[in-house]
């Protein structure tokens, strides 16, 4: 069974671009969610979706902003990109969501603003 | 979401068991424990995740108190492979605003 896949795996943009992210979860989730990495604050969870709603959201900026598609296919988009913005931003799925349901993430893509 | 908190490292031998401790004091009786690990560069990984009873996979065995206000993550023969950061997260039942620490980094050494 093939896993979580984000595309593309590195990205470069300057600031005051856009940038969206990829992520096809595994065959039969219907959970997706996402979240920033980076060295100083870590993980940390920005939205989740489920059957094309947005379910769940963490303390981001109205610049970061999500959308799932009828085949549970999910993309991330960033616009107005800062310097801050730099990070690992990975994708994971689940069944439901449910808390007895574990997540499974992919290797990420890692976004790198000049 | 419950907070945990994990010693910052750790070591361990190859060939011994790993044991890593997590505490999540504040707990609720809808919040299951989930152990991840991270190699570096690459996404988390799933580990294995319990409610209240103990639980083993093939990676690893959770040991929760009975007050389920710690656990212990084992990693019965730690080989060099299994050097990576391993989060302690709890998550409740409904809406997935998972809240990940800063996880304990486990150096094992030959």
């Amino acid at each position: 069974k093939a896993g979580v896949t984000q595309t593309p795996r590195y990205l470069i943009k300057t600031r005051g671009q856009q940038v969206t992210l990829s992520c096809s979860p595994i065959s039969g989730h219907r959970s997706v969610s996402w979240y920033q990495q980076t060295p100083g604050q870590g993980l940390q969870f920005l939205f989740e979706y489920f059957s094309e709603t947005q379910r769940n959201k963490g303390n981001f900026p109205g610049r970061f902003s999500g959308r799932q598609f009828s085949n549970s296919r999910s993309e991330m988009n960033v616009s107005t990109l800062e310097l801050g913005d730099s990070a690992l931003y990975l994708c994971a799925s689940s069944l439901e969501g449910g808390g007895n349901q574990p997540q499974h993430f992919g290797d990420g893509t890692r976004l790198s603003i000049l | 979401d419950a907070k945990t908190t994990q010693p910052p490292s750790m070591d361990c031998a190859e060939g011994r068991a790993a044991n890593l401790p997590c505490n999540h004091s504040t707990i609720s009786g809808n919040e299951y424990v989930y152990w991840y690990r991270q190699i570096h560069s690459q996404g988390p990984q799933y580990i294995i995740h319990g409610l209240k009873n103990n639980e083993t996979n093939e990676m690893a065995s959770l040991i929760i108190t009975e007050d389920r206000k710690s656990s212990t993550l084992i990693l019965p023969h730690a080989t060099l492979r299994d050097t990576a950061v391993y989060y302690c997260i709890v998550r409740n039942t409904g809406g997935f605003k998972t809240i990940f620490g800063a996880g304990t980094r486990l150096f094992v050494k030959a």
